[in-house]
């Protein structure tokens, strides 16, 4: 049984960045992507990014293009976000979540997940 | 980018009746390769991670019970919860994983009337 253990809770001030680690367990790490979402506070899931090591690729959503950066470290099973010039607005708790992938040109639905790391843009 | 609309936002069921959601995306996500429909449904409880419910947009995941449903192809999914349970309270999302930009629907809240 795959499993996804995101770091903790961190509070950052607006300008600075932040790097969440998930480390996984339980499957091959290199067969599974593995994928950002973000929900902020009383809203909706909205996918960020992911990372797919067998194929060596990695996909941004437009709206985070040149503030997200989503690496993977096979020898360790785990992969990170790193989020910059951190915004009031990027309060929300990110999730990652695994999927397989089945070719270049499609995406992946997500199976598991991490249990979520809150982070908090204040002042 | 694929955009995903649900419906309706937000839908009040008594308990043992049927609930119903709609996803519309706004291109195809039927891959004709293979045939499949790259869409998933998931329910998110507060304070909690989602969770997998169909994908293939038919298909349950393991441990889901049979009262959840999902169909449609092409351009137009249903979620069907066929006798709502006090335990289905619940936001749920639909999601496609046609392109390599994946996107979710607004969701949609199940209450109990």
């Amino acid at each position: 049984q795959v499993q996804l253990v995101q770091s903790g809770t961190e509070v950052k001030k607006p300008g600075s960045s932040v790097k969440v680690s998930c480390k996984t367990s339980g499957g091959t790490f290199r067969r599974y992507a593995i994928y950002w979402v973000r929900q902020a506070p009383g809203q909706g899931l909205e996918w960020m990014g992911g990372i797919t090591p067998i194929f060596g690729t990695v996909n941004y959503a437009q709206k985070f293009q040149g503030r997200v950066t989503i690496t993977a470290d096979e020898s360790t099973s785990t992969a990170y976000m790193e989020l910059s010039s951190l915004r009031f607005e990027d309060t929300a708790v990110y999730y990652c979540a695994s999927g397989i992938v089945e070719t270049l040109i499609l995406g992946s639905y997500f199976d598991h997940w991490g249990q979520g790391t809150l982070i908090t843009v204040s002042s | 980018d694929i955009v995903m609309t649900q419906s309706p936002d937000s839908l009040a069921v008594s308990l043992g009746e049927r609930a119903t959601i709609n996803c519309k995306s706004s291109q195809t996500v039927l891959y004709s390769f293979n045939n499949k429909n790259y869409l998933a449904w998931y329910q998110q409880k507060p304070g909690q991670p989602p969770r997998l419910l169909i994908y293939w947009a038919s298909t349950r995941e393991s441990g889901v019970p049979d009262r959840f449903s999902g169909s449609g192809s092409g351009t137009d999914f249903t979620l069907t919860i066929s006798s709502l349970q006090a335990e289905d309270v619940a936001v749920y999302y639909c999601q496609q994983y046609y392109s390599t930009l994946l996107t979710f629907g607004g969701g949609t809240k199940v209450e109990i009337k």
